[in-house]
């Protein structure tokens, strides 16, 4: 399985303020991709963005953007205006060209204080 | 929301019991996916299947089985439940083999072995 590494199990953050969850991984394959699901308290696994490994823009859907750094090997889900709502636990994955399995790294929990 | 039902939600049994889960699609996608999640290792992948009758094991396949005999239903089978099976289990589907294809997830099973 590839390798997903999410360093920050918990954070906080305040309400209407940006928050950054990062993500790297390792892979050898020459093209794969990157996602963000999001998991709030009641269980199930929400699909939040999508950036191809030759995409040359970074990724944006709404209030989340994914700062991708290939070379890095990184790619940080940034949450802009934060809200109440996004509190949950919020899981970076990776599906690469050679295998197409999805691999989840361990996730950050987030809680947005008022 | 993707057409998957997850059965039964919640489930309690006891040591060396077999148990079985159910994963039914109305979205007549190929590929479908077990996933385990359990705190600090994000999702893991148990078993995938790319066809009807076409299985394949995943990173943590061990004291699992899998059935998949028509398109929409996808069976995961503890033979004899250990308490290191105790987690919730996600089964998820996908229209194509693709790394830019996102996973539609079900809502989950928790399920507790004593």
């Amino acid at each position: 399985a590839q390798k997903i590494t999410q360093t920050q199990p918990g954070m906080f953050v305040q309400e209407k303020e940006a928050v950054t969850l990062d993500c790297t991984y390792d892979t050898s394959d020459p093209s794969y991709g990157l996602f963000w699901y999001k998991q709030p308290s009641s269980g199930e696994m929400i699909f939040l963005i999508y950036q191809g490994s030759y995409d040359q823009q970074n990724a944006t859907e709404g209030r989340y953007s994914l700062n991708f750094q290939k070379a890095r090997k990184s790619a940080n889900l940034v949450i802009s205006a934060s809200q109440l709502g996004d509190s949950a636990m919020y899981f970076c994955a990776m599906r690469p060209i050679n295998d197409y399995k999805l691999s989840f790294g361990a996730g950050t929990t987030v809680t947005v204080r008022a | 929301d993707a057409g998957i039902t997850q059965s039964p939600r919640h489930k309690v049994t006891e040591t060396g019991t077999p148990v079985t889960l159910r994963c039914h699609q109305t979205e007549n996608h190929r590929y479908m996916y077990w996933y385990r999640q359990d705190p600090g290792h994000g999702l893991r992948l148990i078993h995938y299947s790319y066809g009807v009758k076409d299985t394949d094991k995943g990173e943590v396949s061990d004291g699992y089985s899998v059935s998949r005999s028509k398109t929409e239903d996808f069976l995961l089978t503890l033979e004899s439940a250990t308490s290191s099976q105790t987690s919730v289990y996600f089964c998820a589907i996908s229209p194509r083999d693709s790394e830019n294809e996102k996973l539609f997830f079900g809502s989950g099973t928790q399920l507790s072995v004593l």
